[in-house]
């Protein structure tokens, strides 16, 4: 089975500083990773995936990821928040061959002006 | 090309009801999960269906079923209804392919008094 741990539930940051929102996994399989977010009374929407390849990815909004397979890990990464920044955001893992996400507990990064 | 949507938006029921639930994926995609999200768990993964099958199924009991229509619209329903099943219903469609992006409808929110 999968496991998805988001290592800080609430990251209180200031405008235009870096953040980083920790993710790790656990899967005895190779996994799918994804990062989405959450803004209020929204579904989720999609920031970046890693499939394969390159282990940086970069995302929308200005945001990226390093795979780390060694580390099992996912972290999220951008180098300078705004205000609109502010929202909930998830880590996921998938099997390979299937379509379910499972998510971590989540993370709400609040950026202060 | 329009998201995907999911009616009603808010619902409320009283315990020992059953409730049903709507999807419609965005046109041409074949594959619907739903999920349910709470502060306490999170979000748990429910069902996937593709081509009006039941490819994949979480941890949840027999109350939640779902089924999947010929134009790929779905539809979950919960019977006799409990407290515990207060929650924010999240689907997702996408084409069925395994990484590929999951895009998310703004969910019902369900309260069950």
């Amino acid at each position: 089975a999968q496991s998805v741990t988001q290592l800080d539930s609430q990251v209180p940051v200031f405008e235009e500083a870096p953040v980083e929102l920790r993710c790790n996994y656990s899967s005895s399989v190779s996994v799918y990773l994804f990062w989405y977010v959450q803004y209020p009374n929204q579904g989720l929407q999609l920031l970046l995936k890693y499939l394969s390849g390159s282990t940086l990815v970069k995302g929308i909004n200005g945001f990226e990821a390093e795979f780390n397979k060694s580390q099992t890990s996912f972290h999220l990464r951008k180098p300078s928040v705004h205000i609109s920044d502010t929202a909930e955001y998830f880590c996921a893992v998938c099997l390979q061959g299937a379509q379910k996400l499972v998510f971590g507990q989540g993370t709400r990064l609040t950026i202060n002006p | 090309k329009a998201g995907v949507t999911q009616t009603p938006r808010y619902l409320i029921k009283t315990r020992g009801q059953q409730v049903t639930l709507s999807c419609s994926p965005i046109s041409g995609h074949r594959s619907v999960s739903w999920y349910q999200q709470t502060p306490g768990q999170g979000l748990q993964f429910l069902f996937e269906y593709f081509s009006e099958t039941q490819r994949n199924k979480g941890n949840f009991p027999g109350r939640f079923s779902g089924r999947q229509f010929s134009n790929s619209r779905s539809e979950m329903n919960v019977s006799t209804l409990e407290l515990g099943d207060s929650a924010l219903y999240l689907c997702a469609s996408n084409y069925g392919t395994s990484g590929n992006e999951q895009f998310f409808g703004p969910g019902t929110r369900l309260t069950v008094l």
